[in-house]
């Protein structure tokens, strides 16, 4: 049963317009939320992080957004660029630092 | 700051022959993980270390799979004997401490078992 769940395999955006990806969790014990940024053939990279006492966090052109009453949250990429075509991962922890990762959206960002 | 190093990036071996992985975190952090990536799904957690012990071991097969942190630092992880379903990449990944904090990850070690 997986824990992290982030729905849609792919996402294509256009230059400059918004990206948002989606994740949703069903263990409400998380209260620690990381978004990981990985290209082909490298480790995840950290990109950014939201405790559940928040429900914003912004750094540049990325925000991700929390809803803990659905379970939800969301990362914002405004304004999006070619260099941000990779794979994304929503990933879930807490106290014991251990993260569950969902099975990623893969992002293309067209010229 | 030098990042978390792996060793070796390939590896291809014979089901039923054992293998090694490496990794050394970033200097100074305490909690040290070993994931596993299957192609198309998210990394898996195998192992966690906080300094030499162990946290939580939970999903490693340990008929197959081991691990160590000697001295706090250095970790192995090791296959014996390997199965066509071990084919993964394995991440090591490092933090500063447990919880409530990112971990950064190496490049990571493609294992493929023929």
């Amino acid at each position: 049963d997986q824990q992290v769940k982030q729905n849609s395999p792919s996402l294509s955006v256009q230059e400059g317009r918004i990206s948002i990806l989606n994740c949703d969790y069903t263990n409400s014990m998380f209260d620690y939320f990381l978004w990981y940024k990985k290209y082909p053939a490298e480790g995840p990279t950290f990109l950014i992080s939201i405790s559940s006492i928040k429900d914003k966090n912004e750094d540049g052109r990325f925000t991700v957004f929390l809803n803990k009453s659905a379970k939800h949250l969301s990362l914002h990429i405004v304004p999006s660029q070619p260099g941000d075509s990779a794979v994304y991962f929503c990933a879930a922890g807490g106290s014991q630092g251990n993260l569950i990762f969902g099975k990623g959206t893969k992002l293309s960002v067209k010229p | 700051e030098a990042g978390v190093a792996q060793s070796p990036r390939y590896k291809i071996i014979e089901k039923r022959q054992s293998v090694a992985f490496w990794c050394n975190p970033i200097s100074g952090h305490a909690t040290l993980y070993w994931y596993q990536q299957i192609l198309g799904q998210g990394p898996k957690l195998l192992i966690q270390f906080q300094n030499n012990g162990v946290v939580d071991d939970s999903q490693l097969p340990k008929d197959r799979f081991s691990a160590e942190r000697l001295k706090g630092v250095d970790s192995t992880l090791k296959i014996q004997p390997a199965k066509l379903e071990d084919s993964a990449v394995y991440l090591c990944a490092s933090s500063l401490h447990q919880g409530y904090t990112e971990a950064f990850f190496g490049q990571g070690t493609r294992l493929t078992v023929v």
